[in-house]
């Protein structure tokens, strides 16, 4: 079965920081990987996604990510982030008729 | 505009008591899923439907029922049966195929009284 694993449950950063979110996942194949964001009572936006070819793939906002298959890794990333970041970010994976499974969740929160 | 709509953004269920969640979509999308989100849990999945008049029970289906009997819709009942029914429920839909990306509506807050 696969999993997805989020390590960091709370992640502080100081605005203008650099930022790296960590997910490792569990998976027979390549998975179809995916970074959602989600704001507070909000539904979930699509950051990026990996399915296959270049290993680092860019997303919206100015967020990228990189695959290594030897770690398990899909490791989330942005060079500098904003007060406007601070969100809950949820790694998945998928392949399957029934959808994504999820992490449970990183939450980032942005120091002044 | 195109995306999936959820009503109503807030919910509120007393014992005994079925409530439905509404889910819509315009998207055109055959595969549509309810998930569960509680503090510090993720997403769990509780039914998703492929096609019209078919749907299969995911990880957390019990206390829970739905219905697919149009293709833009796909209600969740929370019963009775239900005894820990506080949460945040998104719904979400996919095209079936290669692009596995889900969209998401913008959930539907339930309270017990």
């Amino acid at each position: 079965a696969q999993s997805v694993t989020q390590p960091d449950i709370h992640i502080t950063v100081s605005e203008g920081a650099s930022l790296e979110l960590r997910c490792n996942y569990s998976y027979g194949a390549t998975p179809y990987l995916f970074w959602y964001v989600q704001s507070p009572g909000q539904g979930l936006q699509l950051l990026l996604k990996y399915f296959s070819g270049d290993t680092l793939v860019q997303g919206i906002k100015g967020f990228e990510a990189e695959f290594k298959r030897s770690q398990s890794s899909f490791n989330l990333r942005k060079p500098s982030v904003h007060w406007s970041d601070a969100a809950e970010y949820f790694c998945t994976s998928g392949g399957g008729a029934d959808g994504l499974t999820f992490g449970k969740g990183t939450h980032l929160i942005i120091q002044p | 505009d195109g995306g999936i709509t959820q009503s109503p953004k807030y919910l509120f269920r007393k014992e005994g008591q079925n409530v439905t969640l509404s889910c819509e979509q315009n998207l055109n999308h055959d595969a549509m899923y309810w998930y569960r989100q509680d503090p510090g849990q993720g997403l769990r999945l509780i039914y998703y439907s492929q096609i019209v008049n078919d749907f299969q029970k995911g990880d957390i289906a019990e206390g829970y029922s739905v219905s697919r009997e149009k293709k833009e819709s796909f209600p969740l009942t929370v019963t009775s049966a239900q005894k820990n029914p506080t949460a945040f429920y998104l719904c979400a839909s996919k095209t079936t195929g290669s692009s596995e990306k889900l969209f998401f509506g913008s959930g539907t807050q339930l309270s017990v009284l």
